[in-house]
């Protein structure tokens, strides 16, 4: 079964350091999501990519988070500077035409 | 404002008995909504989802109930086993014209005791 991959699983950081996450979506899934989930809380969405381009970065912090799908097809979600209030779980989702959006394992990151 | 809530923090059940998780929303414009479940250090897993022309969708031991009039939304797990024990987010979704774009309530923490 095919499954969304994301590494690096954990990823610990010392605050202002730049940091970097990466994501390869389900084959053919041309729409792409990154979350962010606070533990406790629900995933909450930063950024979702069609193919190459941007729809929705409505809740991307920019002056630190940059995100980019320069093919299509992977993707890289980088924080720079990290702040303590960076440390959650990121997560990357993908789906094709359908409603459905499918998960990868995430990315637990912890800024000291 | 949470958009999507899910009320019960938690819920403890016996293996074998039935697990009934809660959602409400308060966006008209959702029209499709979805199930995860969620083991810790690992992402979401999808589970059942249900479209708003529906009031019910079932799969294996899961079920899921909308109420539109209530926008309200249930999902059912006859029986619960041990591997149930998990969080479990409800999300919902505007379709296409909202970029399909998902909002999530807060979870529920089901244990289920052998």
């Amino acid at each position: 079964e095919a499954e969304v991959a994301q590494s690096p699983r954990y990823k610990i950081t010392e605050k202002s350091q730049a940091v970097a996450f990466w994501c390869d979506p389900i084959s053919g899934h041309a729409t792409l999501y990154w979350y962010r989930q606070i533990l406790g809380q629900g995933p909450e969405l930063l950024v979702q990519f069609q193919d190459e381009s941007v729809v929705d970065d409505s809740q991307l912090p920019k002056d630190r988070f940059s995100a980019e799908r320069l093919k299509g097809v992977d993707s890289t979600l980088k924080i720079q500077p990290a702040e303590l209030g960076d440390s959650a779980m990121y997560l990357c989702a993908s789906s094709s035409e359908t409603n459905t959006q499918y998960f990868g394992p995430g990315t637990r990151l912890l800024v000291l | 404002d949470q958009q999507v809530k899910q009320n019960s923090p938690s819920l403890s059940v016996q293996e074998g008995r039935i697990s009934i998780l809660n959602c409400d929303y308060t966006n008209s414009m959702f029209d499709y909504f979805l199930w995860y479940k969620k083991y810790p250090a690992e992402g979401p897993t999808f589970l059942i989802s249900i479209s708003s022309i529906k009031d019910k969708n079932e799969d294996g031991r899961f079920t899921v109930f909308l109420n539109k009039s209530a926008k309200h939304l249930s999902l059912h797990i006859v029986p619960s086993q041990p591997g149930d024990s998990a969080v479990y987010f409800c999300a919902a979704s505007a379709g296409p014209a909202a970029g399909n774009k998902l909002t999530f309530g807060g979870g529920t923490r089901v244990l289920v005791k052998p």
